[in-house]
């Protein structure tokens, strides 16, 4: 079954340094893919990143990357030169290319980043 | 290209009474999805509307229902309120595509509060 594992509930970076986000996932599907949110205060959630289980190279998105470890079932988000407004929940998310179609949502990490 | 909108922003009801939320997906989205969050629980799946059809279905009593227009407008209802209603909800559109590479873009969220 799907199964998505956010182990962090929270976490503290200080500016301009880097934070990996861990998220460990299960599937039997071969194909899926897997999607990292940044949700603020405001409650909005925000597409941050996506990574394909095909994908042979990791995901960038400007200061985002996924550190995507296919045989450890790992996508652990990389932000790179934290900034204060990087402080949010962080959720990691997954979907299956077969079955119901469901997005499975990790619990989410907060994350507080220090001046 | 304009947004996931969701109406109203905020709501309050009291016990017993039903209400009813709005979501406008992003132009050529045809998949609308339903979420609520508490502190208590995180983000939980309520339902999934795909060409006007109800395509997915999480745990959630029969007083959440919800519905798809041909313009793939959704529109979610919760009769008879209870005090544990009160959440953010959430709603995102996708393409709709049959496969993990469909992402989800959420709205600006429905704060419910129940009194």
């Amino acid at each position: 079954a799907q199964k998505i594992t956010q182990t962090q509930p929270g976490m503290f970076v200080q500016e301009k340094e880097a934070v990996t986000l861990d998220c460990t996932y299960d599937t039997s599907d071969p194909s899926y893919g897997l999607f990292w949110y940044k949700q603020p205060s405001s409650g909005e959630m925000i597409f941050l990143i996506y990574q394909g289980s095909y994908d042979q190279q990791n995901a960038t998105e400007g200061r985002y990357s996924l550190n995507f470890q296919k045989a450890r079932k790992s996508a652990n988000l990389v932000i790179s030169a934290s900034q204060l407004g990087d402080s949010a929940m962080y959720f990691c998310a997954m979907r299956e290319a077969s079955g119901t179609y469901k997005y499975i949502f990790g619990t989410g990490t907060r994350l507080k980043v220090l001046a | 290209k304009a947004g996931v909108t969701q109406t109203p922003r905020y709501l309050i009801k009291t016990r017993g009474q039903q209400v009813t939320l709005s979501c406008s997906p992003i132009s050529g989205h045809r998949s609308v999805s339903w979420y609520q969050q508490t502190p208590g629980q995180g983000l939980q799946f309520l339902f999934e509307y795909f060409s006007e059809t109800q395509r997915n279905k999480g745990n959630f009593p029969g007083r959440f229902s919800g519905r798809q227009f041909s313009n793939s407008r959704s529109e979610m209802n919760v009769s008879t309120l209870e005090l544990g209603d009160s959440a953010l909800y959430l709603c995102a559109s996708s393409l709709g595509a049959g496969d993990g590479t469909d992402t989800q873009y959420f709205g600006p969220g429905t704060r419910l509060t129940v009194l």
